[in-house]
């Protein structure tokens, strides 16, 4: 059974392009968060997703970042006119329950900005 | 929002000493959790807890969710060098919006020396 599978793993961007970044859920989850990491910093939350639905994104920046998890495909995390302090590690995490704890996270990918 | 302070920011110790970290936060969670880090990973489970007192134990881990749930440790005895890594401690809480996001201590880098 595989895990959460994030790519691409590594991501170059100049500066007001735009990033996609995708993540499949484990088989069976259809529960997405996804989670941003700056150097040296926790993991901070940014987007709760079900499958077609965003349910909390309180932790989202208000602009160029969207998320999606549509019925087919893997969910995607997207931000526009990329900037250097967007320059992170995001990992995804799924789970197969709202209420599931301790979720299982994705191997990230790293974008930096250039 | 939320914060959780984790301590100490970096240990070194020798192969076979017993190691000790610890979380604090100001506000109460309903889960605490233990993850560990390797460089290019994602975080990895090691404990979760549940009830306030409870403690768990996962072969060498042994992690305690403070009787007031706003604090936890994990000790780890007799390291290993492959223990080596960030040990990162999160609070679990419904948002109220729907999610049960996680928020994240800095983390504990450990260095283990053979």
């Amino acid at each position: 059974n595989a895990g959460v599978m994030q790519n691409p793993r590594h991501l170059v961007r100049r500066r007001g392009q735009e990033a996609r970044l995708r993540c499949s859920p484990m088989k069976g989850h259809s529960h997405v968060y996804w989670y941003r990491q700056l150097p040296e910093e926790g993991l901070k939350f940014m987007v709760y997703l079900q499958k077609e639905n965003i349910i909390d994104e309180s932790g989202m920046p208000k602009e160029r970042f969207s998320a999606e998890f549509p019925k087919e495909g893997p969910s995607i995390l997207r931000i526009q006119q990329v900037v250097r302090g967007d320059s992170a590690a995001y990992f995804c995490a799924s789970s197969p329950a709202r209420d599931n704890y301790g979720y299982t996270f994705g191997s990230g990918t790293r974008l930096t900005v250039v | 929002g939320q914060q959780l302070n984790q301590s100490p920011q970096s240990m070194f110790i020798q192969e076979g000493e017993d190691v000790s970290m610890n979380c604090t936060s100001s506000s109460i969670f309903n889960t605490w959790l233990w993850y560990k880090q390797e460089p290019g990973e994602g975080p990895v489970l090691l404990i979760a807890l549940y009830k306030a007192g409870e403690l768990t134990s996962n072969g060498r881990l042994t992690a305690q969710f403070g009787i007031t749930r706003k604090d936890s440790f994990l000790n780890i005895s007799a390291s290993i060098p492959s223990d080596v890594g960030i040990y990162f401690c999160a609070g679990q809480h419904n948002s109220g919006a729907g999610s049960y996001q996680l928020t994240f201590g800095k983390g504990t880098k450990l260095s283990v020396i053979p």
